[in-house]
C-alpha cells in the first residue's frame, strides 16, 4: 500500500505571495488533515477534509484554505504569506470513524520558508 | 480550548526504561495516541489507547486513565535509535479536531 506523499518538499516564498501544497492520502484512507509545525513545537491542526468538505478547523485565519479531491488527495493554499508562516507543513490521512479516525499516517512534509 | 502537557525533555541511558507523561484538559475524545518524530522526519504512529488501561506493542507500552486525565508512554530497553521527540495527541470528535502536545525530546545516551 502506498503511504502519504507531499509536494514540494521545500520551497521559498516572499511575504505577500501565495503557496499551494499538495498531498496524496494513503490507500484506503478517506480523511485528510493538515498541520503546521514550527521548530521545536508539536503539530498544530489547521483543518480536516472528509468527502471533499472541510469538517473541522483549527485556529487559523481564512487565508489558509484547502481542497480535497474525489481520489482523497488534498491541497493546502495559503494566501498573503507572512514571515510567521515559515514552518513544516504536514499532511496526514486517516480513516473516518472509530480507531481509524484516531490513527494518523503522516507525509514527510513541505518545508516552507517565507522571506 | 484543549491542552495536552508533556515534559519538554527527558534523558536516559541505553537499556533503561523511561516514562513520558501526558496530562490533558479536554473532553469528547475517543482516546489518546502517541507519535514519534525523529529530527527532520515526519511523525509516525506508535500507540493508541481507546480504553483505559495498558496497551503493549513490543518495547513500547501506553497507558490511559480518563478519570485522572492522564496517560503515559513507556519505552523499555532503550536504544540509541529511540532518541526522538514524542507527542501525545487526541481527536476531539465534537469538532473533528486533533490536538497535539508540545512534545518530549528523548535523549538516549550510551
Amino acid at each position: 500500500e502506498t503511504g502519504v506523499t507531499q509536494s514540494p518538499t521545500h520551497l521559498i516564498k516572499t511575504r505577500g505571495q501565495q503557496v499551494t501544497l499538495r498531498c496524496s492520502s494513503q490507500s484506503g484512507h478517506n480523511t485528510v488533515s493538515w498541520y503546521q509545525q514550527a521548530l521545536g513545537q508539536g503539530p498544530q491542526f489547521i483543518f480536516q477534509y472528509y468527502r471533499e468538505e472541510e469538517n473541522g478547523r483549527g485556529n487559523f485565519p481564512p487565508r489558509f484554505s484547502g481542497l480535497q479531491f474525489p481520489n482523497y488527495s488534498s491541497e493546502l493554499n495559503v494566501n498573503a504569506l507572512e514571515l510567521d508562516d515559515s514552518a513544516l507543513y504536514l499532511c496526514a490521512s486517516s480513516g473516518a470513524t472509530g480507531t481509524g479516525a484516531n490513527v494518523l499516517t503522516f507525509g514527510a512534509g513541505s518545508r516552507l520558508t517565507v522571506l | 480550548g484543549q491542552s495536552l502537557e508533556q515534559p519538554s525533555e527527558v534523558t536516559a541511558v541505553e537499556g533503561a526504561i523511561v516514562q513520558i507523561n501526558c496530562t490533558y484538559q479536554t473532553s469528547g475524545f475517543y482516546g489518546l495516541s502517541w507519535y514519534q518524530q525523529h529530527d527532520g522526519g515526519a511523525p509516525t504512529f506508535l500507540s493508541y489507547n481507546g480504553l483505559d488501561g495498558l496497551e503493549e506493542t513490543g518495547r513500547f507500552s501506553s497507558f490511559l486513565s480518563r478519570s485522572d486525565s492522564y496517560g503515559y508512554l513507556l519505552l523499555q530497553e532503550l536504544q540509541m535509535k529511540d532518541s526522538a521527540s514524542y507527542f501525545c495527541a487526541v481527536y476531539e470528535y465534537n469538532f473533528n479536531k486533533f490536538y497535539f502536545g508540545s512534545g518530549t525530546k528523548l535523549n538516549v545516551k550510551p
